[in-house]
């Protein structure tokens, strides 16, 4: 089984300012790792598939980047709509996918 | 616009097997290509992918719950369906449903809880 492991557990950030979120697979994943959003009591949201690719209506901010282990969710400039928690999945290992364990991105 | 829903008993009492439904409104349960599957989520946790159904009938399960899975398809309803046997607390989740390709998840259901407890 693929470990996903994300850092920070909880990340603190003023409205405004960017927010950088990891996400590090147990062995390569290559390019196929999502990332999810998540507010309470709601279903995650599909932000960003392909590591680098936005979902359909995602606002620019939001912006994925990496391959193979180490994987980036950056949120340029936060708004208050963007606290949330957020998990990465690898889908390399099909049909065994695996989620991180989520970084809560909260204000500061 | 696709919508899934999901249903059953919200209390199951430990031992038992949990059954829940998803109902697919807005789009056919039998397009080519789709995957039909559940993840559920403890309180306060992460996100454990259960299993899926493709299109076509066959079934993919995570093997650390796949001697107590069965997940099922019901063209006629538009509907599928989890059955987790010989539950226990740790069981208790938010159960979402949701369709697929074999990659990411672009459709969920809103989730339900269930909660195993006598």
């Amino acid at each position: 089984e693929i470990v996903m492991t994300q850092s920070p557990a909880t990340l603190s950030v003023s409205p405004g300012e960017r927010a950088t979120l990891s996400c590090r697979a147990s062995q390569s994943v290559s390019s196929n790792l999502a990332w999810y959003q998540q507010k309470p009591g709601q279903a995650p949201r599909l932000l960003i598939y392909g590591a680098s690719t936005r979902a359909t209506g995602i606002p620019a901010r939001f912006s994925g980047s990496g391959s193979g282990t180490e994987f980036t969710l950056t949120i340029s400039s936060l708004q208050s709509e963007d606290f949330a928690v957020y998990y990465c999945q690898q889908y390399n290992n099909w049909p065994l996918w695996t989620f991180g364990q989520g970084t809560k991105v909260e204000i500061k | 616009q696709l919508q899934l829903q999901e249903s059953g008993p919200g209390l199951v009492k430990p031992s038992e097997t949990l059954s829940l439904t998803c109902t697919v409104s807005g789009g056919s349960i039998s397009s080519s290509s789709y995957y039909w599957g559940w993840i559920r989520q403890p309180p306060g946790k992460g996100l454990e992918w259960i299993g899926s159904i493709y299109y076509s009938g066959s079934t993919y399960y995570n093997p650390s719950l796949k001697s107590r899975v069965t997940i099922s398809v019901d063209t006629s309803k538009n509907q599928f369906s989890l059955k987790l046997s010989s539950v226990t607390a740790a069981d208790t989740a938010v159960y979402y449903c949701a369709r697929h390709f074999w990659n990411f998840i672009s459709y969920w259901g809103q989730g339900t809880l269930v909660t195993v407890s006598s």
